[in-house]
């Protein structure tokens, strides 16, 4: 089975722009999630996304958003970017059965504001 | 607000010599404790408990979950360098059908030759 896959792997934006990011989780895996990891607050939650609806969302501003297709593909959008944005935003795709679940993660995108 | 604490934040070890790894965790409606191994990339999956006191083990890595107490561990026995890594655990609630997932700030583990 591929695994999780992210694009764009690196990107350059500019304060006040946007970006959007994208996921396909591994095949069969209905569950996405998106985090943010910088070195000084770890890996944040963001958003949890699970046949096409949001489950969960994090502490995070209105102006992260995301979604998730049909084919559980999901993508986050960023609005208005700010330094602070520059982190790696890593997907994870999760399965569960039986109450055993297991979550893997891609590759992650790292971004940076300038 | 849910709070999940490692310790210590790092290790410095020789290889052959066994670790443990804390987790402590305050989580609303708590489901499970996952472990994960992050080396220059994304975190890989190591470990999700669930019941107290069952130990789960994959090699040379073993975790168990005490659910009375709110800690989990992590062992590492005959270290290796190639266990040189940041550990993160994270705790999952449940509220309704929402899910979300709390990460610790990690221990970072260095394994001397």
């Amino acid at each position: 089975k591929a695994g999780v896959t992210q694009t764009p792997r690196y990107l350059i934006k500019t304060r006040g722009q946007q970006v959007t990011l994208s996921c396909s989780p591994i095949s069969g895996h209905r569950s996405v999630s998106w985090y943010q990891q910088t070195p000084g607050q770890g890996l944040q939650f963001l958003f949890e996304y699970f046949s096409e609806t949001q489950r969960n969302k994090g502490n995070f501003p209105g102006r992260f958003s995301g979604r998730q297709f049909s084919n559980s593909r999901s993508e986050m959008n960023v609005s208005t970017l700010e330094l602070g944005d520059s982190a790696l935003y890593l997907c994870a795709s999760s399965f569960e059965a039986g109450g055993q679940e297991t979550q893997y993660f891609g590759p992650g995108t790292r971004l940076l504001v300038l | 607000e849910d709070k999940v604490v490692q310790s210590p934040l790092s290790l410095v070890v020789h290889e052959g010599d066994t670790v443990t790894l804390n987790c402590s965790y305050e989580v609303t409606n708590f489901r499970s404790l996952l472990w994960y191994k992050q080396e220059k990339k994304a975190p890989t999956f190591l470990f999700m408990l669930t019941s107290s006191g069952i130990e789960k083990k994959s090699g040379r890595l073993s975790s168990i979950l005490d659910k009375k107490e709110l800690f989990s561990i992590l062992n590492i026995t005959a270290t290796q360098t190639g266990d040189s890594a940041v550990y993160l655990c994270a705790a999952r609630r449940y509220s309704g059908s929402a899910r979300q997932l709390t990460f610790g700030s990690g221990t970072q583990l260095t394994v001397l030759p």
